[in-house]
């Protein structure tokens, strides 16, 4: 079964920084580019970021560039996400997202969502 | 490019045809995806390349549109319909989301 589970969700300060991790399994993950995509309860969807299957090319958001950082480690079949700086309008669900093939550029496979808070 | 979704919510009934529209800023070509989701779930895709089903989706969904306008269409209602979809544009960066319609008794 393809399954994507996130963890590392917390309630962190403005201003910290906090770690998102996303286990892949039922595919074969180093095939695929990834996503994150974050909601705020009851609203709708952003997307957050991209890497590529190689990991040699990354996309973000623009209100999260310079913030944000996504990465991947194929030996551990798991995407990351590195989130300094935080601001209370970074609060959401975070869900990572498989995206199917290389320059499709949508999500073909979603995790159940990871929730970050950011509050003093 | 800014995507907006008409209507934001639809009181519909069982065996009712459902139709949702998506509209582009800008001229996507086909590069359009919806997407189905349920409380408490990750988004289910369902349309890609705004009218190729994905695997194991009902026939009773289908999409159609091309450049910037969109149409989502649920033929015949089921039950387990009632959910809230949303359209995404995959032309360009950043990739962006519809704001969803709520499909609902």
């Amino acid at each position: 079964e393809v399954q994507l589970v996130e963890s590392g969700g917390v309630v962190v300060q403005p201003g910290g920084s906090l770690r998102l991790s996303c286990a892949a399994s039922g595919f074969t993950f180093d095939h695929y580019p990834m996503h994150w995509v974050r909601q705020v309860p009851g609203k709708g969807l952003e997307w957050v970021s991209l890497i590529t299957w190689d990991g040699t090319t990354t996309y973000y958001t623009d209100s999260v560039k310079g913030r944000f950082t996504i990465s991947r480690d194929d030996n551990e079949n798991s995407l990351y996400l590195q989130m300094n700086s935080l601001r209370t309008e970074d609060t959401a669900l975070y869900y990572c997202a498989k995206d199917p093939r290389s320059g499709s550029y949508i999500m073909d496979v979603w995790g159940q969502g990871t929730t970050v808070t950011v509050s003093s | 490019i800014q995507m907006t979704q008409s209507p934001s919510s639809v009181s519909a009934s069982v065996g009712d045809r459902v139709t949702i529209t998506c509209r582009a800023s800008q001229d996507i070509s086909i590069w359009l995806a919806w997407y189905q989701q349920k409380p408490g779930k990750g988004p289910k895709l369902l349309i890609f390349d705004a009218s190729s089903l994905q695997s194991g989706v009902p026939s009773r969904f289908s999409g159609s549109g091309s450049g910037t306008d969109f149409t989502l269409t649920i033929s015949s209602l089921q039950p387990e319909d009632f959910a809230t979809y949303f359209c995404q544009q995959a032309s360009g960066f950043p990739l962006t989301f519809g704001g969803g319609t709520k499909v609902e008794f």
